[in-house]
């Protein structure tokens, strides 16, 4: 069965600063792993997405994240936080062979205090 | 290229009526799934249609249904409204081939917010 887990519902972090915000998974078999993030009244907007190679995937916006196998992780980063990034972030899974539908997490509310 | 439609963007029901929701996928696009989003329960799968085929269904009762046009557009019916079916619900649109093991990534549309009073 797949899962994913985001521990945080809400992070705090002052503009400037680097931020993370956590995503563990678990499938079947190997993993697609993907993060969305939701502004108010919108839909989802796709941000990057980790499906082979090199673990370490650079998406939209400045962001990027590592995939740690071991760890069963997906942590989404970025070096330096902006107010703009203020938003509800999902991470979610697709099991490789599984149908084509995501699973996602609880989501984590991300504030960037100026 | 335009992105993912969805008609309407919003709507007020009311218990026991029914409702059709509209998804126009990215051109070229073959894939359409749907998702429901409430405060309780998060994102949750509801189906996905594949080349005017249902090829996977979440765990929803049958008063929702759906179905493909043969341009890919897609319809979700909701049936016999219940206060529990308010939601903003999303649907998403990939190229990705039908079955297992896609690489596809899913583009949502804003949604339509459903009101059932």
């Amino acid at each position: 069965a797949q899962s994913v887990a985001q521990p945080e519902d809400q992070v705090n972090v002052a503009e400037g600063n680097p931020l993370t915000v956590k995503c563990t998974y678990s499938v079947s078999g190997n993993p697609y792993l993907f993060w969305y993030v939701q502004y108010p009244n919108r839909g989802l907007q796709f941000l990057l997405k980790y499906i082979t190679g090199d673990n370490l995937v650079k998406g939209s916006y400045g962001f990027e994240a590592e995939f740690n196998k071991s760890q069963t992780s997906f942590h989404l980063k970025k070096p330096s936080a902006l107010v703009s990034d203020s938003a509800l972030y999902f991470c979610a899974v697709r099991d490789w062979g599984g149908a084509n539908n995501l699973f996602f997490g609880t989501g984590t509310r991300l504030t960037v205090i100026p | 290229k335009a992105g993912v439609t969805q008609t309407p963007r919003y709507l007020i029901k009311t218990r026991g009526q029914q409702v059709t929701l509209s998804c126009s996928p990215i051109s070229g696009h073959r894939s359409v799934s749907w998702y429901q989003q409430t405060p309780g329960q998060g994102l949750q799968f509801l189906f996905e249609y594949f080349s005017e085929t249902q090829r996977n269904k979440g765990n929803f009762p049958g008063r929702f249904s759906g179905r493909q046009f043969s341009n890919s557009r897609s319809e979700m019916n909701v049936s016999t409204l219940e206060l529990g079916d308010s939601a903003l619900y999303l649907c998403a649109s990939s190229s990705g081939l039908a079955g297992g093991g896609t690489k596809e990534t899913q583009y949502f549309g804003p949604g339509t917010r459903l009101l059932v009073l």
